[in-house]
């Protein structure tokens, strides 16, 4: 059974920091593309970024572009987010999401999410 | 960045009614359109992929249609299960944009 679980969510002052990791189970992470998508409360999905199977490919969001790094550990079975110069805008449900295939692709499982707040 | 925009935002609907909601895309991306299902509390479910190809486990009701910029999800005969907020999602290309989302609830 395919699982994903977030951690390392919570409380953060604006300017500062946090890293998102995500475990993986049931499934080699080395063969598949990997997402973040996050949800303000309240608010739609947006994408957030995404890395394929051997890193070679990353995107990101616009909006978090310049401040967040996403990146792979498949010995691990792990993907990360680090999460710079945190913003009140940034305040979401942040799920992990394993894309179908290894690189440009739609997602097929999503964990339950991670709860990142930012406020003083 | 591709934009993504449903319409309607929400509509209220009853168990039995024929539904679809719409997906416009501002540049095409071909078939590369996924919808998902989401309910209160919960992680999106992905219900249909490339366009029109339902995934696995999904029920028969659930259709997509279209390419290029204009797409269609259309639930066939509503059931109290489906009662939820859809959207649509191109992945032609990086950022992998998101409609703003559409909620069916109960008339």
């Amino acid at each position: 059974e395919v699982q994903l679980v977030e951690s390392g969510g919570g409380l953060v002052q604006p300017g500062r920091s946090l890293r998102l990791s995500c475990a993986a189970s049931g499934f080699t992470l080395y063969d598949y593309a990997m997402h973040w998508v996050r949800q303000a409360p309240g608010k739609g999905l947006e994408w957030v970024s995404g890395i394929s199977w051997n890193s070679g490919n990353i995107g990101y969001a616009d909006s978090v572009k310049g401040r967040f790094t996403i990146s792979r550990d498949n010995a691990k079975n792990s993907l990360y987010l680090q999460m710079n110069s945190l913003r009140a805008e940034d305040t979401a449900l942040y799920y992990c999401v394993k894309g179908r295939l290894t690189g440009t692709t739609y997602f097929d499982y999503w964990g339950q999410g991670s709860l990142v707040t930012v406020s003083s | 960045a591709i934009r993504m925009t449903q319409s309607p935002s929400s509509f209220s609907a009853s168990t039995g009614d024929r539904v679809t909601i719409t997906c416009r895309a501002s540049q095409g991306i071909s078939s590369y359109l996924a919808w998902y299902q989401q309910k209160p509390g919960k992680a999106p479910k992905l219900l249909i992929y490339a366009a029109s190809t339902l995934q696995s486990g999904v029920p028969s009701r659930f259709s997509g249609s279209g390419s290029g910029t204009d797409f269609t999800l259309t639930i066939s005969c509503l059931q109290s299960e489906d009662f939820a907020t859809y959207y649509c999602q191109q992945y032609q290309s990086f950022p992998h944009t998101f409609g703003q989302g559409t909620k069916v609830d109960i008339k």
